[in-house]
């Protein structure tokens, strides 16, 4: 089955630094890799997601770059701030006979300090 | 709009009591999921249901079973709770199971403790 590896497990920063976490994923027929943000006491919440047929999405400050011949995609964020601080979470989407769910990294605790 | 709701927010277990977590969504998403999160393992598919009437085990469905009660609703049920089960749980939902439909949204999850 799909296994997904996230690094780094803690990243810290200064407010200003860019932030850039990296995941890889085992099964190439993966064809979708959202990431989350969690905060502390709330569920998960999409902050942006990349399809394979696409190398490269940005939304402000946030991009996702996706290698498929690697099999590894990146989330990059600028000009980070105090409330990008979080728990964020890598994920691939993952198939078998009853159908697809996403099979998720084991999360990047960021810290930005200002 | 509620999203998805969870229920209970805190439950305290003993070991080999039975419980059952609720989940609900009011988005008319045809797929259904349960995760578990502990510290340093990220979040673990238990079990997930495609569509109404089906559902298929995750990563870790050992201790757990499931039913989908309806499109709306989809339960996790411990039917002999071990410390092991100890975790924070959430349940998410999809539109449905194409690339064009298959954004998550999650509920606010359970936090169990088994003792």
């Amino acid at each position: 089955g799909e296994n997904v590896e996230q690094h780094p497990s803690t990243l810290s920063v200064q407010e200003g630094d860019s932030a850039v976490i990296k995941c890889t994923y085992s099964d190439s027929a993966s064809n979708y890799f959202p990431w989350y943000k969690q905060e502390l006491g709330k569920g998960p919440q999409l902050i942006i997601d990349i399809r394979s047929n696409v190398g490269e999405k940005k939304d402000q400050r946030i991009a996702v770059t996706l290698n498929k011949t690697a099999k590894h995609f990146s989330l990059h964020i600028t000009e980070t701030q105090p409330e990008d601080s979080a728990v964020y979470f890598c994920a691939a989407r993952a198939f078998n006979q009853a159908g697809t769910a996403l099979i998720f990294g084991k999360g990047t605790t960021l810290s930005v300090s200002s | 709009n509620a999203g998805v709701t969870q229920t209970p927010k805190f439950q305290v277990l003993k070991t080999g009591q039975s419980m059952t977590l609720q989940c609900a969504q009011d988005m008319n998403h045809n797929s259904m999921y349960w995760y578990r999160q502990d510290p340093g393992m990220g979040l673990r598919l238990i079990y997930y249901s495609a569509s109404e009437g089906t559902t298929d085990k995750g990563e870790v469905p050992n201790g757990y079973n499931v039913s989908r009660l309806n499109k709306r609703e989809f339960s996790l049920r411990l039917e002999s709770a071990a410390p092991s089960q100890t975790s924070v749980y959430f349940c998410a939902s999809s539109e449905g199971q194409s690339l064009t439909n298959y954004g998550y949204t999650f509920g606010s999850g359970t936090r169990l403790t088994v003792v």
